[in-house]
């Protein structure tokens, strides 16, 4: 099965700075990556996603890349501000065939924002 | 007009009780799953369901049960609580979307066995 590896595991960064995070994958069916935010106490959201068929994708502050051949992804957070301190969750995934799609996930990475 | 809600939100039980928890989706997906997420913060799927359908179950022990009365709600009902399924359960759901489904998480239930 699908196996997503996810460094770093905590990642302490100072306001302003930028902070990047790398996630590996394992079955080539995967065609769909998204990226979860998760706070204290909460649900993962959905903050940025990217298919399989797209090397990158922005959205503000944040943005993804995709290299299909080496089986990368990465999360950029540029400006990072306080707000954005959080457990961040890369994800990979399979659609299936009765409906849905089956998401993988990374271990995680804490990131800490400092003023 | 909460998205996908949860309850209860936390639950304190006793080893050998049973217990629900259910999850609604008011977003209209057809595709709802739940997840475990350990002490560690893995997240891991348990199940999914396409239209009440079961399509996923991953490795589960049976005294998991997940019911499906309508597209909008997924219960999970757990026979013979164990202090290994102390955990957060997040329930979610899915629509396809050109092919990609994106999943949206509920805020979680906190369950504690003792």
């Amino acid at each position: 099965g699908e196996n997503v590896e996810q460094h770093p595991s905590t990642l302490s960064v100072q306001e302003g700075d930028s902070a990047v995070i790398k996630c590996t994958y394992s079955d080539s069916a995967s065609n769909y990556f998204p990226w979860y935010k998760q706070e204290l106490g909460k649900g993962p959201q959905l903050i940025i996603d990217i298919r399989s068929n797209v090397g990158e994708k922005k959205d503000q502050r944040i943005a993804v890349t995709l290299n299909k051949t080496a089986k990368h992804f990465s999360l950029h957070i540029t400006e990072t501000q306080p707000e954005d301190s959080a457990v961040y969750f890369c994800a990979a995934s399979i659609r299936l065939t009765g409906g849905g799609n089956k998401l993988t996930f990374g271990t995680g990475t804490q990131l800490k924002v400092e003023l | 007009d909460t998205a996908v809600s949860q309850t209860p939100k936390y639950l304190v039980t006793q080893m050998g009780n049973d217990k629900s928890i259910k999850c609604e989706q008011n977003l209209g997906h057809d595709t709802m799953y739940w997840y475990k997420q350990d002490s560690k913060k893995f997240l891991k799927i348990m199940f999914s369901y396409n239209n009440k359908e079961l399509i996923i179950n991953e490795t589960v022990p049976n005294r998991f049960s997940p019911k499906s009365p309508d597209k909008a709600h997924l219960n999970l009902h757990i026979n013979s609580l164990e202090l290994g399924d102390s955990a957060v359960y997040f329930c979610a759901s899915s629509q396809d979307r050109g092919g990609t489904y994106e999943q949206y998480f509920g805020p979680g239930t906190r369950l504690t066995v003792t």
